[in-house]
């Protein structure tokens, strides 16, 4: 089964543009959460999104958002960019058991490295 | 607020010795802890967990870990590291789900990363 696979895997870009990345589940994964990690900051919860629908998110300007398609695939834009969002941003996925609320493994993809210049 | 702390940014231990990674959780009910590893340009693997079922927790990879209440710690061990042992590790503690049954929200440590001699 292939794992969570992120795309693109490197990117660079300026200050005040705007990028999308994309994250491709686990074949048969629900919930796709977003992760940023910087060596200042460290790990950081980005948004997590199940069934097409953002149940929950981490401390953040607007200017991260995300969205999930039907499929589950997702994608996470950030707008405006600023040098301090040069980070690696990882996706993770994990299968949802109906009606559990106990915690399912999340799978991490290897990540998108982002550079603003 | 739930939280980890892990006490070494950096470990450094010889190929064939013991290995001791701490990490201190905070949190104000029964806490369900987990070990990363992350390799460089790799993804996270998860390496063990614990949900209030045994204390004593084995993971993959000759890998296991204590869970200490009277301690609050959740120090991870192995009695012999191995070159490819040589990762960055992080200490998680996930918080109670919201209404849904929210997957997301891993509160990471800032990690230890070991270092193994040959």
């Amino acid at each position: 089964k292939a794992g969570v696979t992120q795309t693109p895997r490197y990117l660079i870009k300026t200050r005040g543009q705007q990028v999308t990345l994309s994250c491709s589940p686990i074949s048969g994964h629900r919930s796709v959460s977003w992760y940023q990690q910087t060596p200042g900051q460290g790990l950081q919860f980005l948004f997590e999104y199940f069934s097409e629908t953002q149940r929950n998110k981490g401390n953040f300007p607007g200017r991260f958002s995300g969205r999930q398609f039907s499929n589950s695939r997702s994608e996470m834009n950030v707008s405006t960019l600023e040098l301090g969002d040069s980070a690696l941003y990882l996706c993770a996925s994990s299968l949802v058991i109906s009606g559990g609320s106990s915690y399912n493994e999340q799978f991490f993809g290897p990540g998108t490295r982002l550079t603003v210049l | 607020a739930q939280s980890v702390t892990q006490l070494d940014s950096h470990v450094s231990v010889s190929e064939g010795t013991p290995v001791l990674l701490r990490c201190n959780y905070s949190s104000s009910y029964s806490p369900s802890l987990f070990w990363y590893v992350q390799h460089p340009n790799k993804g996270l693997q998860l390496l063990l967990k614990y949900t209030s079922a045994a204390t004593l927790v084995k993971g993959i990879n000759g890998f296991e870990a204590e869970f200490k209440k009277s301690e609050t710690s959740f120090h991870l061990t192995k009695p012999s590291a191995h070159m490819s042992d040589a990762a960055e590790y992080f200490c998680v503690v996930i918080p109670p789900s919201n209404y849904g049954g929210s997957q997301g929200n891993l509160i990471f440590g800032k990690g230890t990363k070991l270092s193994v001699k040959p």
